[in-house]
C-alpha cells in the first residue's frame, strides 16, 4: 500500500524568506514522487518529480525538492519566497512495486507568502 | 497546444437533476481519471479508465457514472443519487499503464465547479 502525508495544513512565510513544505510517504518498494501546485479555482499544475538519480530535484518557478530515503521524505523548498507563490501544494506518491498506476495524493498544504 | 479541456467551468444544478461534465484531451493519453475536491480533503478518485470502452470505480463512485467511447473523451455524469454533489471536479490523464514509461504523473484540466441549489 502507498500513502503520503502533508503534516501542515498551512505554512506562512514572509516574502524573500526561504520556504519549506513538508511531505512524507510510505511505500513497499521504491517511490515515484511528485509535487503539484493549485491556484484558486484552477487545476493542478506539475512542479517537479523524483524518478531516480540525484536526490535534489529542480522544478518549475525556482522550486526544488529533496528526496530522503532514510526519512521517507520529499520536502518542497524554495530559497526566496514570492507573494505569487501563495497557493495550495500537493505531494503525491506512486509505489513502483505496487500493482496500481494511480498515485496517492496528500491532503494539500496552503502556502501563504506575506508581503 | 496539447492539454485537457473541461467544461463547463461553473455549473449550477437543482436538486434531483443529472448533470454531465465534459473532459476532452488531445495528449494522446490512454488513461483518464476523475477526481472530486472538497476543501481540506485533498483529491478523491471517482472513476478511472485505462483504455477506451473500459473504466473502473474509484474510491467514491456512488452517485456518478462515466463513459469512455473515444480515447479523447471521458465525460462524468453526476446523478441525482449523489447526495452531496457540490464540489470542484478535476479530470486528469496519463500515458498508458502498459507503456513501461508510466511513473504516475498526471496531467490535469482546469476543473469544473458544480453547485447544487
Amino acid at each position: 500500500a502507498q500513502s503520503v502525508a502533508q503534516p501542515e495544513d498551512q505554512v506562512n512565510v514572509a516574502e524573500g524568506n526561504p520556504l519549506t513544505v513538508k511531505c512524507t510517504y510510505s511505500v513497499s518498494g521504491n517511490p515515484y514522487l511528485f509535487w503539484y501546485v493549485q491556484y484558486p479555482n484552477r487545476g493542478l499544475q506539475f512542479l517537479l518529480k523524483y524518478i531516480t538519480g540525484d536526490n535534489l530535484v529542480k522544478g518549475s518557478y525556482g522550486f526544488e525538492a529533496e528526496f530522503n530515503k532514510s526519512q521517507t521524505s520529499f520536502h518542497l523548498k524554495k530559497p526566496s519566497a514570492l507573494v505569487s507563490d501563495s497557493a495550495l501544494y500537493f505531494c503525491a506518491v506512486r509505489d513502483r512495486a505496487g500493482g496500481s498506476y494511480i498515485p496517492t495524493f496528500g491532503r494539500g498544504t496552503s502556502l501563504i507568502v506575506h508581503p | 497546444d496539447g492539454g485537457i479541456t473541461q467544461s463547463p467551468k461553473y455549473l449550477f444544478r437543482k436538486e434531483g437533476q443529472n448533470v454531465t461534465l465534459s473532459c476532452e484531451q488531445n495528449l494522446n493519453h490512454d488513461a483518464m481519471y476523475w477526481y472530486r475536491q472538497d476543501p481540506g480533503q485533498g483529491l478523491r478518485l471517482i472513476y478511472y479508465s485505462q483504455i477506451v470502452n473500459d473504466f473502473q470505480k474509484g474510491d467514491i463512485a456512488e452517485g456518478y457514472s462515466v463513459s469512455r467511447e473515444k480515447k479523447e473523451s471521458f465525460p462524468l455524469t453526476v446523478t441525482s443519487a449523489q447526495k452531496n454533489p457540490t464540489a470542484f471536479y478535476l479530470c486528469a490523464s496519463s500515458i498508458s499503464w502498459t507503456s513501461g514509461r508510466n511513473t504516475g504523473e498526471l496531467f490535469f484540466g482546469e476543473g469544473s465547479r458544480l453547485t447544487v441549489l
